[in-house]
């Protein structure tokens, strides 16, 4: 069936470092792609999204690249805040499920001053 | 806009007690889903609809919970009896088919602990 894998957290980084979280998918279809946030005590948010090959989701610094050929949607940041500590969700949707999104396990990422 | 809209946010309630969630989707759209998020198992898809209608309830992890939509507007996911194990976070989320990316909103979700 469809999944979605991400890599094991916890991510420990000092601010202003890179970022790679990575996410690679099985999906029968050609589904959405997605990263979702989700801050301490809070619910998801939308980060960014790619709908189809190649296309590239890009907000807050943060980018990611539908690559088809390996099936994966690794989320960057060139240069990491204090304030993007939180746990990022990797998910794929199925439109003829009403964009049903299946996620990964969650990445935390812990950005140190 | 308002999103989607939850309550109550907190809720502690003893074993055995009716817990009742409640969702308000975005206005227009046409499908709400139920997550439940846990340490262990993350975020699973417990229920989801499509105009008020259930269309996969495979997600339910038994007959103590049951979900309803009675209008567009509308949804409540209950648990009758509660046990400790039912201790999680509770999202309900809506989106419009058709939409670019079919993108789903979720709610700030409902922290349940039964104690």
């Amino acid at each position: 069936g469809d999944s979605v894998t991400q890599m094991e957290g916890p991510v420990t980084l000092s601010e202003e470092a890179f970022l790679t979280i990575n996410c690679t998918y099985t999906a029968t279809g050609y589904p959405s792609l997605f990263w979702y946030v989700q801050y301490p005590g809070e619910g998801l948010q939308l980060l960014l999204k790619a709908t189809k090959a190649d296309d590239k989701g890009s907000n807050k610094g943060f980018e990611a690249t539908y690559r088809k050929e390996t099936t994966s949607f690794h989320l960057e940041k060139g240069s990491v805040q204090v304030s993007d500590s939180a746990v990022y969700f990797c998910a794929l949707s199925i439109y003829n499920q009403g964009g049903k999104l299946i996620f990964g396990q969650g990445t935390e990422l812990s950005v140190k001053p | 806009d308002a999103g989607v809209i939850q309550s109550p946010r907190h809720e502690v309630t003893e074993m055995g007690q009716e817990v009742t969630l409640r969702c308000k989707p975005i206005s227009g759209h046409d499908y709400l889903f139920w997550y439940r998020q846990t340490m262990m198992r993350g975020l699973e898809l417990l229920i989801y609809f499509n105009n008020n209608v259930p269309i996969d309830d495979s997600g339910m992890p038994e007959d103590r919970f049951s979900a309803k939509m009675p209008n567009a507007s509308f949804s409540t996911l209950k648990i009758q009896p509660s046990e400790p194990r039912d201790s999680a976070v509770y999202f309900c989320a809506s989106s419009l088919l058709g939409t670019t990316g079919n993108t789903i909103y979720f709610g700030e979700g409902s922290w349940l602990t039964v104690v």
